[in-house]
């Protein structure tokens, strides 16, 4: 699996958008990106993911750079219920969950 | 409602002695995995299994053992050979897919082992 790297942590005023950023610049043309995020002492949620195409659902949008190695994971109006630790895995079957992002929504 | 079912929340053992971990799913998933996760940190895979009857390391297998004996079930036994038992374990399925896509992921709420 390629490796990802982001920020250990970041901030983020409620009602903002949160913007995530990840870089995977070994990820081979097969490999799908992958959000999940942990709230405190719960199991992963999944939140999105995608190849090559921008993503959006409920939850995100998935923004992919043209070249793959790297995406960005936007919330676009940042709650409270929003702190959490975000991963970004890059994976063909298995998932790898690395250190994460540690987001803290403040209001 | 579908879902993953770990039991117990929390287990106290001590040290030496075997441990079993429970995790039932009715989401009817054909995979199944067991993570480990200590404080600060990710999660790390211990197992996994795509069928019944079959199941393949993770990157930490050592000291675990697990079964797949029904599609609905995947314990894993934390054995008296693994030198640092106390974490929190995460339990998972998901839709045997593609090896392409891995989306979808269902966890667990997990157990807290603490070994004393």
């Amino acid at each position: 699996d390629a490796k990802t790297t982001q920020p250990p942590s970041m901030d983020c005023a409620e009602g903002r958008a949160a913007n995530l950023p990840c870089n995977h610049s070994t990820i081979s043309g097969n490999e799908y990106v992958y959000w999940y995020r942990q709230i405190h002492s719960q199991g992963p949620q999944y939140i999105i993911h995608g190849l090559k195409n921008n993503e959006t659902n409920e939850m995100a949008s998935l923004i992919i750079t043209e070249d793959r190695k790297s995406s960005t994971l936007i919330l676009p109006h940042a709650t409270l219920r929003d702190t959490a630790v975000y991963y970004c895995i890059v994976s063909d079957y298995k998932l790898s969950f690395g250190a994460g992002t540690t987001v803290t929504v403040r209001a | 409602d579908g879902g993953i079912t770990q039991s117990p929340k929390y287990l106290f053992r001590k040290e030496g002695q075997n441990v079993t971990l429970s995790c039932e799913q009715n989401l009817n998933h054909d995979a199944m995995y067991w993570y480990r996760q200590d404080p600060g940190q990710g999660l790390r895979l211990i197992y996994y299994s795509q069928i019944v009857n079959d199941f393949q390391k993770g990157d930490i297998a050592e000291g675990y053992s697990v079964s797949r004996e029904k599609k609905e079930s995947f314990p894993l036994t934390v054995t008296s050979a693994q030198k640092n038992p106390t974490a929190f374990y995460l339990c998972a399925s998901s839709k045997k897919t593609s090896p392409f896509q891995a989306y979808g992921y269902t966890f667990g709420s997990g157990t807290r082992l603490t070994v004393v």
